[in-house]
């Protein structure tokens, strides 16, 4: 069973950076797992940040940013704001039929 | 403005049968695939299965396979996920989410979906 693992939690002072990664249990993440990057706070549905690795949709602010990182895939939280606490989760394409798409483990982020 | 609008939280007994929807808008609803995701209580996302509702292929993850079946109704713009035997492990927020394969950009604001005796 394909298994994608982030960091559980991480914590971070304002203004600070920080960087999550993603690995899959199948091997490297390249850039064809499309990896795309999600931010769920409490009581609300996930929004899309990153998708295509690195790509930016409008609504996005410029302090994220996407990249691979050796193996993994990687979320970079750069100047962060106490409205950035929340859960972040990656998903990776792996195509075929049977198992498309697998969300990681989530990486709960406390702005302290 | 591109929306997906989920209905409403449902409260059901084990066994009883479910159907909840997902309807896209401010988009042409057959050129974007519509996944569905899990959330139990306090725990990940989980992807259940998606559905192409040009042609209504489906893709399931082996852990709902022949649990839900995911349908759709393009006529209008409507896409379905539903259960016909309930259990209480059902118990969770259910997500739909719009996707063009590689970016899974728009996302309902969810159903809650409380299965208890």
């Amino acid at each position: 069973q394909t298994v994608v693992t982030q960091e559980p939690s991480l914590t971070v002072s304002p203004g600070g950076t920080v960087t999550l990664t993603c690995a899959s249990s199948t091997g490297a993440v390249t850039s064809g797992f499309y990896p795309n990057w999600f931010q769920q706070k409490p009581g609300q549905a996930p929004t899309s940040l990153i998708y295509s690795t690195s790509k930016k949709h409008p609504r996005t602010p410029a302090r994220f940013s996407g990249s691979l990182l050796g193996d993994k895939a990687a979320l970079t939280l750069s100047g962060v704001q106490p409205e950035d606490e929340a859960e972040y989760y990656c998903l990776l394409y792996y195509g075929g039929a049977l198992l498309p798409y697998v969300f990681g483990t989530g990486t709960k982020v406390t702005v302290l | 403005e591109v929306q997906l609008v989920q209905s409403g939280a449902e409260v059901k007994k084990p066994g009883e049968s479910l159907r909840i929807s997902c309807y896209g808008s401010g988009y042409t609803f057959t050129s974007y695939w519509i996944s569905w995701v899990r959330q139990m209580p306090g725990k990940g996302l989980e992807w259940m299965g998606r559905i192409n509702p040009s042609d209504s292929y489906t893709n399931y993850s082996p852990s709902f396979q022949g649990h839900v079946t995911i349908s759709a109704d393009k006529s209008i713009s409507t896409a379905y996920l539903q259960w016909s035997g309930l259990k209480a492990s059902d118990t969770a927020m259910y997500y739909c989410a719009r996707h063009d394969g590689v970016d899974m950009d728009v996302w309902g604001k969810g159903t809650t979906v409380t299965v208890s005796s």
